[in-house]
């Protein structure tokens, strides 16, 4: 069956950037986007951005534009995303999802990454 | 960006219930939205998507209905393992979330 697996948590330093990893399996990874989103504690959840493992194209929401980087390793049927610049305000879990172009019907979740950023 | 709003943001309803929960959009969605379930300590699993489509493996007391820029998601008759967050979520424009109603049994 589908299954997205996720790195563990981390605990990075203000100003420090995180790299994490989202494992796909059980599917055509060059055949779905890769969605990414974001939750705070105890609070609701963002639409982050996306890539097409196929030819690595990618789109963001607006806020997250140059906070985070979206990669792939076709080989692996991996996909990455690295948060830059970190602050208080990105501590959250981060869940890589299967989805359609724009965020549609992410059908398949990754079990989240915590990140905490903390001195 | 497109706001949603979710009502109520808490529900408390017994088993058996009929439950309505409300997702009103800022502007025209045209249909482009699905609804997510959270359980606790869980990741979000998609219910509904494109407004009334139900997702495979997904009970059939679950069901969407709505347009423009009123949308709801009904559980017929509510079971105890239905208690989570639900989330309304528009991919229209800038995808974004509704804050969620969150689901109690009485």
């Amino acid at each position: 069956q589908v299954k997205l697996l996720q790195s563990g948590a981390a605990l990075v330093k203000p100003g420090a950037s995180v790299k994490m990893s989202c494992k796909a399996s059980g599917y055509t990874f060059t055949d779905y986007w890769v969605s990414w989103v974001k939750q705070s504690h105890g609070k609701s959840l963002e639409w982050i951005g996306e890539i097409y493992p196929n030819s690595g194209a990618t789109n963001f929401n607006e806020k997250f534009k140059g906070k985070a980087t979206l990669t792939v390793d076709k080989s692996t049927s991996t996909a990455y995303m690295e948060l830059s610049r970190l602050t208080s305000e990105d501590s959250a879990i981060y869940y890589c999802t299967r989805a359609n172009y724009g965020g549609y019907w992410m059908d398949a979740w990754g079990q989240g990454a915590s990140v905490t950023v903390s001195s | 960006d497109i706001q949603m709003t979710q009502s109520p943001p808490v529900l408390s309803a017994s088993v058996g219930d009929r439950v309505t929960l409300s997702c009103k959009a800022s502007q025209n969605i045209n249909k482009n939205l699905d609804w997510y379930q959270q359980k606790h300590g869980e990741a979000p699993k998609l219910l509904i998507y494109y407004t009334n489509n139900l997702q495979t493996g997904i009970p059939s007391r679950f069901s969407g209905s709505g347009s423009g820029t009123d949308y709801t998601l009904t559980i017929s008759s509510l079971q105890p393992e239905d208690v989570a967050t639900y989330y309304c979520y528009q991919y229209n424009s800038g995808p974004t979330f509704g804050a969620g109603t969150k689901l109690e049994l009485k």
